[in-house]
């Protein structure tokens, strides 16, 4: 199984901030991560796939890079609904895998 | 608009099977490329991976349920059924099902329901 894993594990940071995640993969996996946004009691949205591609409505405001074995998701500018828990998941191979989150919480 | 929404029991006795129907619109589970997973998250903790059920009926499931889970689709009413056997309270989680369309990122949610193992 392809482990992914994620840090921070928790971080604080204010509104306008610029935050970055990173996520590494126990082998190599391409471009094959996608990046979720799951807001506190909802479901996890689907942010950037293929490492750095955008999905349709998500704000330009998130970015992906990255390949092989690490990956990073920037966000440019924290808004006040960006206070959340990330997660890295790996598209390469089953079993899918999810990393263990970054929790963002206001400083 | 794709939607799904996932439903089933929010109580379960361990050692119970647990059934849960993942009723979809906005796409047909039979269309060429189309696929919905199933994942779960305990609370307070992270999302897991359990099984996807693709639109020409390949399966896959995460070999860390030891043979517990089984996925069937009714094309009749765009449904996706996920049956996990033997369920412990380790199995307490909230349920999501969710869209994929040709790679298994997972682009459309379901709003999740928790399901309790407890005696």
């Amino acid at each position: 199984d392809i482990q992914l894993t994620q840090s921070p594990s928790f971080l604080s940071a204010s509104v306008g901030d610029r935050v970055t995640i990173t996520c590494r993969a126990s082998q190599g996996i391409g471009t094959y991560v996608a990046w979720y946004r799951q807001e506190p009691g909802k479901a996890p949205n689907l942010l950037i796939y293929a490492a750095s591609t955008l999905q349709s409505g998500v704000p330009s405001r998130f970015s992906g890079s990255g390949s092989g074995t690490e990956f990073t998701l920037t966000i440019s500018s924290l808004q006040p609904e960006d206070f959340a828990t990330y997660y890295c998941q790996q598209i390469k191979s089953y079993p899918l895998t999810f990393a263990g989150g970054t929790k963002v919480d206001i400083k | 608009q794709i939607t799904l929404k996932e439903s089933g029991p929010t109580l379960v006795k361990p050692t119970e099977t647990l059934t849960l129907t993942c009723s979809v619109s906005g796409f047909s589970v039979s269309t060429s490329g189309v696929g919905v997973g199933w994942i779960r998250q305990p609370p307070g903790k992270a999302l897991e991976w359990l099984a996807l059920i693709y639109w020409d009926d390949d399966k896959r499931y995460s070999p860390s349920l030891n043979n517990r889970l089984t996925l069937t689709k009714d094309t009749s009413r765009n449904q996706v059924v996920l049956t996990m056997t033997n369920v412990h309270p380790v199995d307490t989680a909230t349920y999501f099902c969710a869209h994929i369309h040709a790679d298994p990122k997972f682009d459309s949610w379901g709003q999740g329901t928790l399901v309790t193992v407890s005696s």
